[in-house]
Parts: C-alpha cells; structure tokens; sequence
C-alpha cells in the first residue's frame, strides 16, 4: 500500500520568509507528485506537479522531486500571509486511478 | 479557466435518505472520480470513473454508494440509505487521461446526516 508522510504542522513562517514544505513516500515506483494548497472548508487547489528528479519552479513555488531519497519538497519564496492553508502532497496509486493524499501541513505565515 | 462545478455546496438529509451529489467534470476530460474528507481528516478517494464504467473503488464505496454518469455532462454519486458517518465533504474531480495527470477538484458538497 503506498503511503505519503507529511509533518502535520503547524509550520509558522513570518511573511516575506521562504516556507518549505516536506513530504516522503513509500512506494519507490512513484512516478509523479502532486501539491495541493487546501483552505479551511474549501476543496483542495492543484498548484504543482512535477515528474522529473530535480527542481520545477512557476512564480513563487519551487517544488523538488529526489526519487532516491523517496523525498519531494514545495518551498514557497516570499510568503504572504494568503498562504496559509493547509498544504497536501499527493501522488498516484495507479493508472486511471486515485490519488493518494499525505494528511497535509498547515502552514502559518505570521505578519 | 475551465472548472468542475458541484451541487449543492450544502446538502443536509436525514439518516436513512437518499442523496445525490451532482458534478459537472470539466469539459475535455475523460477521467472523473469522487473523493470524501471527513472534518480533521485525510482526503479519501471513493471511486474513479473511465468509459462510463467504474475503474477502481475503495473499500468506502459500499452497496449503498453508486455513481452514474446520466448524460454528456454530469456525474453523480448517490447514497441511497445515509449513516451517521457518511456526513463529510465530498469532492468531484476530474483528469484529462489517467495516470499521472493531475486531478482538478470541485468546491465540494458538504453532507450533514442528522
């Protein structure tokens, strides 16, 4: 059963600061990875994916895939106080299938 | 940007009733699936659906879960006698192909049993 490990936080982070964010997974097949951003009582918003070993940056979020280490990070530069949320690492069970979710780090960013 | 649309945002039925909880996938995609968090907990994945047929299903989705796609647009999921703990946020989501493509997700339909 594959299995996706998160700190569940709370991480607190001052604004304008670099958040990073951790997550490892069980199942060395895993071929891609997914970071969720969740607000309280909303539904979950895609905001990377990545697929390749090494770093994959769009704005503000860099995310980081070591298929060695079992280990993908999201590090978020600049950090506002909007960001504060819950952050949910994923990565597919199968193909055509679920997605298995991490239980998420809420993140604080504190003015 | 295209988006999945769920209704109703809050569904709130007696135990014992049936619900349906409607979703319209995004237009283009071809893979749809419904997930469930409940309050403090983990997403859950319920059901994928592909070529109108169900791909996959967890243990969750017992007899009394079934999902339906009854025209080119909407996708359903229908409880047909609720429990107490099918109260939870359910969320619709939807894929351009499997695999490793990202899922987009609805706002949810929040389901109160009482």
């Amino acid at each position: 059963q594959k299995e996706v490990e998160q700190n569940s936080g709370p991480l607190s982070v001052p604004e304008g600061a670099i958040a990073s964010l951790n997550c490892t997974y069980s199942d060395r097949g895993s071929q891609s990875f997914f970071w969720y951003r969740q607000y309280s009582g909303k539904s979950p918003e895609l905001i990377m994916f990545i697929y390749s070993n090494g770093d994959k940056e769009d704005g503000r979020f860099t995310a980081q895939l070591n298929k060695a280490s079992q280990y993908v990070s999201l590090l978020i530069r600049d950090s506002q106080p909007s960001d504060s949320a819950t952050y949910l690492c994923a990565t597919p069970y199968s193909s055509a299938s679920k997605i298995i979710f991490g239980s998420g780090t809420r993140l604080s960013i504190r003015p | 940007e295209p988006e999945v649309t769920q209704t109703p945002s809050h569904q709130v039925t007696q135990m014992g009733q049936e619900v349906i909880l409607r979703c319209v996938p995004i237009s283009n995609h071809l893979y749809f699936y419904w997930y469930r968090q409940i309050l403090g907990q983990k997403v859950e994945f319920l059901v994928s659906f592909y070529n109108n047929e169900i791909s996959e299903k967890s243990e969750i989705f017992d007899d009394q879960f079934s999902v339906e796609r009854p025209d080119g647009s909407n996708f359903t999921l229908k409880i047909r006698s609720t429990k107490l703990e099918d109260s939870a946020m359910y969320f619709c989501a939807s894929s351009g192909s499997g695999g490793n493509q990202p899922q987009h997700f609805g706002d949810g339909t929040r389901l109160s049993i009482l």
